[in-house]
């Protein structure tokens, strides 16, 4: 079956302009998740979507940074003002219904975002 | 702070030798335990997770891992390596009681395997 699908695959901005990451998650998977990939940081979780409950954003890095999932399936990340150091792969993931952290995740492939 | 760590940038290893990844965690509580598998330009795909039983799990292409509470460690180990095993390969946790599942990863480890 399809996995899941981020796009674009490549974003190159320019600084102080907004940018949007969107992220297609397996059908029927509940929980949503985005990362970041970087040199100096590793892999940095962002942003955690678990059917209609809240989100925890607790690794959003600045309030620059936002996120939404319409309809339970697809997530736009929005990073407004692009800075450089915002430059990185953007991971999303997606994991099955049932006991969170319990169930591996499925990753796309990334947004390489590039900020000049 | 809850960290994962893996002490090696990179492992090298021959082909057909044995081969070992190693990770250290520091979660409070009962971890749950995953590795992923990063090949260029991809993303991250899941090996094996530790959850709770048996020490030992076994995952996808001939992979397993050892679980060691006293040592806090989870490394990955294989047999014997295959030149496509090359990848970047990360330890991950999340704390057994979490209500996000949000993964702390490790630095990640280059494996090079040589034929």
């Amino acid at each position: 079956g399809a996995g899941v699908s981020q796009s674009p695959s490549n974003k190159v901005t320019e600084k102080g302009k907004d940018v949007e990451l969107r992220c297609d998650p397996i059908s029927g998977h509940t929980a949503l998740y985005w990362y970041r990939q970087s040199l100096g940081q590793g892999l940095e979780f962002l942003i955690y979507f678990q059917g209609n409950s809240a989100p925890d954003k607790s690794g959003l890095p600045s309030d620059r940074f936002s996120a939404e999932r319409t309809g339970g399936s697809v997530s736009t990340l929005t990073i407004q003002r692009t800075q450089q150091e915002d430059s990185a792969v953007y991971l999303c993931a997606s994991s099955p219904p049932g006991l969170a952290g319990f169930n591996e995740q499925f990753f796309g492939p990334g947004t390489r975002l590039t900020v000049l | 702070a809850q960290s994962v760590a893996q002490p090696e940038d990179q492992v090298n290893v021959a082909e057909g030798n044995p081969l070992t990844v190693k990770c250290t965690y520091s979660v409070s509580g009962n971890p749950y335990l995953f590795w992923y598998v990063q090949y260029p330009n991809r993303g991250l795909q899941f090996l094996l997770k530790y959850i709770t039983g048996d020490n030992l799990v076994k995952g996808s292409y001939g992979f397993e891992a050892e679980f060691n509470k006293s040592q806090t460690s989870f490394h990955l180990k294989k047999p014997s390596a295959l030149v496509s095993d090359s990848a970047l390969y990360f330890c991950a946790a999340v704390h057994g009681s979490s209500n996000t599942g949000k993964l702390i990863f490790g630095q990640g480890t280059t494996l090079q395997v040589k034929p």
